[in-house]
């Protein structure tokens, strides 16, 4: 299958810094990225929609001006946690369709806010 | 908000044994399912895709689909050690969003 690269695995950061995750297709041109984040014994949980070069489309509830995505071209895609706290602590992961049905995911970030 | 349950599990089952897992889901115009392991601490894999009614094999992997019934199963034939991980069932909408279940843990025992 197609390689969506995500990066940093893990970050830990104090509260009230901001904390960038990168979502990266290798192979493909990911049109379409999603965020998604899991609490543990979770399913995932989706966040947001990005289409390159349009704003993201965030889920309800989901705060739009603490997690900011960018999807500034057809191979990256980028999170930023603003202002983090302790309850952003979280597994973050993105996945990728280059507008097949199959999405590919990467390997997620766990995100731990001290 | 599309709807998708799976058998809550744990599932425990000897090795070489069969696994099943059932997912349904509520999104009559869903075209495209996933099943998707997820080892601890890891993102999801995708292991199977289903498209149309019937079967698909997949070496000892087969998915089976019934749009009628909204009903879409996994089974693992011949269980291995290595498939002991949590299974999400994921439906996709024409919007391409990919809603999951709450996943299925296997537990294979030796």
């Amino acid at each position: 299958g197609a390689v969506v690269s995500q990066h940093p695995s893990r970050v830990i950061c104090k509260s009230g810094t901001s904390v960038k995750i990168e979502c990266r297709s290798l192979d493909f041109q990911a049109t379409t990225m999603f965020w998604y984040r899991q609490f543990p014994k979770k399913s995932l949980m989706l966040m947001a929609t990005s289409n390159e070069g349009s704003k993201a489309t965030y889920e309800q509830g989901v705060e739009k001006d603490k997690f900011l995505i960018n999807h500034a071209s057809l191979t990256l895609s980028t999170l930023t946690v603003t202002s983090a706290h302790p309850e952003d602590s979280s597994f973050y992961i993105c996945s990728a369709t280059g507008g097949d049905t199959e999405a590919f995911f990467g390997q997620g970030t766990r995100l731990t806010v001290v | 908000q599309k709807e998708v349950e799976q058998n809550s599990g744990p599932l425990s089952v000897p090795e070489g044994a069969i696994a099943s897992l059932n997912c349904t889901y509520s999104d009559r115009v869903s075209q495209s399912f996933f099943w998707y392991r997820q080892y601890s601490g890891k993102s999801p894999e995708l292991i199977m895709s289903i498209y149309s009614n019937g079967d698909k094999e997949d070496g000892r992997f087969t998915a089976q689909l019934n749009k009628a019934s909204q009903y879409v199963s996994l089974l693992i034939r011949d269980s291995q050690p290595s498939d002991s991980a949590t299974y999400l069932c994921a439906v996709m909408g024409n919007d391409y969003k990919l809603s999951f279940g709450a996943g299925t843990t296997v537990t294979v025992r030796a």
